[in-house]
C-alpha cells in the first residue's frame, strides 16, 4: 500500500524549532518529488515547500522562506521539514504529500501531524 | 501576489448538479496552470479528485468532472449525493516552483 506517515509535531514556543519527518512506503520514494502542505485551524490548504526526487531542486512559499528547510534521505525513504523561528501563524496540521511532476498535482496525502506554536 | 479564488460556499439538492469554479485574481486559469481539485471532509486529509484540468484520479466516480469554463477552472458534480458534502479546494501551478491553493468551497447537500 502506498502511504506516507508524518511525525514530529507538537507544542513549541514562539521562536522555537521543530523537525517534522515523513516515512514513505509502498512506492519507490526516490522516483517522486515531495511536498509539505499545511492547514491552519479552520482555514484552507497552503503549499509550504517542494523538493525534487533527487533533492537538487527546492522551492518554498514566501511565508516560510528563510525559516524552513526541506530535505530528504532517499536511502531511508524519508522526507523532513526543519522549522525554525516558529511563529503563532505557523500553527497548523502539516501534511506530507507525494507530487506528480508531469501534471504538477498531489496524488498521495498523509494524515498529517499537528504543530502548535504557543507560549 | 496572485490569489486563487473560489466560492466560499455553495449548496446543491440531492441529485442535482453543481459547478464550483477556480479563478485567478489577475488573469485567467488555463490548462497551462494544471488545475487540480481536492475534496476534504472534517478531520480527514484531502483526497485527490481531478488533475490536469479534467483527469479523474483513480477511484473517483464519474459524476465528478473538471473543465475550463471561460477564464476559470471548474469542478462539476452531477447527481450530487449526501456524502459529497465536503470542502473542495483547487490548486494551480503558477510556474517557477509556485503552487497555490484556492480558499476552498464548502459544499452543502440539502
Amino acid at each position: 500500500e502506498v502511504q506516507v506517515v508524518e511525525s514530529g509535531g507538537g507544542l513549541v514556543q514562539p521562536g522555537g524549532s521543530l523537525r517534522l519527518s515523513c516515512a514513505a512506503s509502498g512506492f519507490t520514494f526516490s522516483g517522486y518529488n515531495m511536498k509539505w502542505v499545511r492547514q491552519a485551524p479552520g482555514k484552507g490548504l497552503e503549499w509550504v515547500s517542494y523538493i525534487s526526487s533527487s533533492g537538487s531542486t527546492i522551492y518554498y512559499a514566501d511565508s516560510v522562506k528563510g525559516r524552513f528547510t526541506i530535505s530528504r534521505d532517499n536511502a531511508k525513504n524519508s522526507l523532513y521539514l526543519q522549522m525554525n523561528s516558529l511563529r503563532a501563524e505557523d500553527t497548523a496540521v502539516y501534511y506530507c504529500v507525494r507530487g506528480r511532476g508531469n501534471y504538477y498535482y498531489i496524488d498521495v496525502w498523509g494524515k498529517g501531524t499537528t504543530v502548535t506554536v504557543s507560549s | 501576489q496572485t490569489v486563487v479564488t473560489q466560492e466560499p460556499s455553495f449548496s446543491v439538492s440531492p441529485g442535482g448538479t453543481v459547478t464550483l469554479t477556480c479563478g485567478l485574481s489577475s488573469g485567467s486559469v488555463s490548462t497551462n496552470y494544471y488545475p487540480s481539485w481536492y475534496q476534504q471532509t472534517p478531520g480527514q486529509p484531502p483526497r485527490t479528485l481531478i488533475y490536469n484540468t479534467n483527469t479523474r484520479s483513480s477511484g473517483v466516480p464519474d459524476r465528478f468532472s473538471g473543465s475550463i469554463l471561460g477564464n476559470k477552472a471548474a469542478l462539476t458534480i452531477t447527481g450530487a449525493q449526501a456524502d459529497d458534502e465536503s470542502d473542495y479546494y483547487c490548486m494551480v501551478y503558477l510556474g517557477s516552483g509556485i503552487w497555490v491553493f484556492g480558499g476552498g468551497t464548502k459544499l452543502t447537500v440539502l
